[in-house]
Formats: structure tokens, C-alpha cells, sequence
């Protein structure tokens, strides 16, 4: 059971680029986010999905485009990379679709310069 | 005001000390806390899940939610090296969509010294 994974680890982007970033869980979980985490600002939400087919905005969503095209994955793209895009990001999910108790995984550190 | 308010610290204390986290909130219809620890470079994990009001203890920790006067706490008894990490408290409503989603602290780090 690896829980919740991500990838890449760590990533440079130029500005401009787009790239996504890939999150998967294997514990069948209905809920799943996409938080960025910066210095002095704490965990803020970008999107999050209740199930397959249902995604919604969170906190702070511009800029960022997902889908959720099966309960597994939820990946996470950028669109047109900025420097305000540089934050570490986390993927989590949840059995419960009030999104209680989500489990986090690893991170992705992301530099755009 | 910010809804979720955590003082960052640093805190730090000797092994084998208890220490007190904290959170304030101004939102009245917060009835979901929970406590994240997070170790440097890693992702949140999942201490403590409480609902509503009152205390509860797992080993080492005690969570305590006080709605009266908005404010929650951790406390981590004989706390460990191995404790040192960002404490990060969490809420939610019980209203579905949006409203409902998780509103995070700023987190505090705590250093527990040998």
C-alpha cells in the first residue's frame, strides 16, 4: 500500500512552460486535493474533487487546471508557469468526501524562474 | 482577522518537557479540529481528529477544543527528539462544498533538545 504519491520531485520550469504534476493513491479514497505550501502562508487549497468526473476550486485556483478522470489519479497542471508559482505542493486524499482525515503525500518542490 | 491564527515560533524545549501548541479561530461554525505534524521536507501527517468540543488523548498527545472562547490545543507529554517538526492545526465546518473545505494554521515548529 504506498498511500499517496507525486511526481516529480523536484522541478525547474522556465517562465511560460506548462507542465503537470501527477498525484495517485491506492487506497480507493473519494476525495483528493492539491494544496501549495509557501513560507509565512501555511497550506492554502487549489482544487479538490469529490469523485471521478467532479472536480471544484479551492482558496486559490488561478492558474492551475485539473481533471479526474478515475478515482486513482488527479493530476494538476500548470498552465503558463510564474514565479508566484514557486511553493512546494502537496497532493492529498480522503475516505471521506467532507474531505476529513486526508492523507498527504510527499510534496513537489517547484522553482520557476 | 485570519480565520485559523497559529503562532509560528519557534518553540523550542528540553527532552522530556510538556509542551503546548495553539490555535484561535473567529469562525463559530468550525466544528471539525485536527493536528498535522510535519517533518522538515515532508508531507503533513494526520495526528489527531477531533469533533466539536472536549478532549482526546492518543498516547503522548491531548487534544483539547474550547468553542466558547475559540481555541484549541495540543499538548505532547515526556515529549522526544523525535518530536521535533511543524505542528499545523486544521478546521472545517460541517457545511458541504466549498464552506467546507479544510482552512490550515500557519504552524508552529517545535525543537525538543536532548
Amino acid at each position: 500500500n504506498a498511500g499517496v504519491t507525486q511526481t516529480p520531485k523536484f522541478q525547474v520550469l522556465k517562465t511560460g512552460q506548462s507542465m503537470t504534476l501527477q498525484c495517485a493513491q491506492d487506497m480507493n479514497h473519494e476525495y483528493m486535493s492539491w494544496y501549495r505550501q509557501d513560507p509565512g502562508m501555511g497550506l492554502r487549497l487549489i482544487h479538490y474533487s469529490v469523485g471521478a468526473g467532479i472536480t471544484d476550486q479551492g482558496e486559490v485556483p488561478n492558474g492551475y487546471n485539473v481533471s479526474r478522470s478515475t478515482t486513482e489519479d488527479f493530476p494538476l497542471r500548470l498552465l503558463s508557469a510564474a514565479p508566484s508559482q514557486t511553493s512546494v505542493y502537496f497532493c492529498a486524499s480522503s475516505y471521506s468526501t467532507a474531505g476529513l482525515e486526508q492523507y498527504f503525500g510527499p510534496g513537489t518542490r517547484l522553482t520557476v524562474t | 482577522q485570519k480565520e485559523v491564527e497559529q503562532d509560528p515560533g519557534p518553540l523550542s524545549v528540553p527532552e522530556g518537557a510538556i509542551v503546548s501548541l495553539n490555535c484561535t479561530y473567529s469562525n463559530s461554525a468550525f466544528q471539525y479540529f485536527m493536528w498535522y505534524r510535519q517533518y522538515s521536507r515532508k508531507g503533513p501527517e494526520l495526528l489527531m481528529y477531533t469533533y466539536s468540543s472536549g478532549n482526546k488523548e492518543d498516547g503522548r498527545f491531548t487534544a483539547q477544543v474550547d468553542k466558547s472562547s475559540k481555541y484549541i490545543s495540543l499538548f505532547i507529554r515526556d515529549s522526544q527528539p523525535s518530536d521535533s517538526a511543524t505542528y499545523l492545526c486544521a478546521m472545517r465546518t460541517d457545511y458541504g462544498g466549498s464552506q467546507g473545505n479544510l482552512i490550515f494554521g500557519k504552524g508552529t515548529k517545535l525543537s525538543v533538545k536532548p
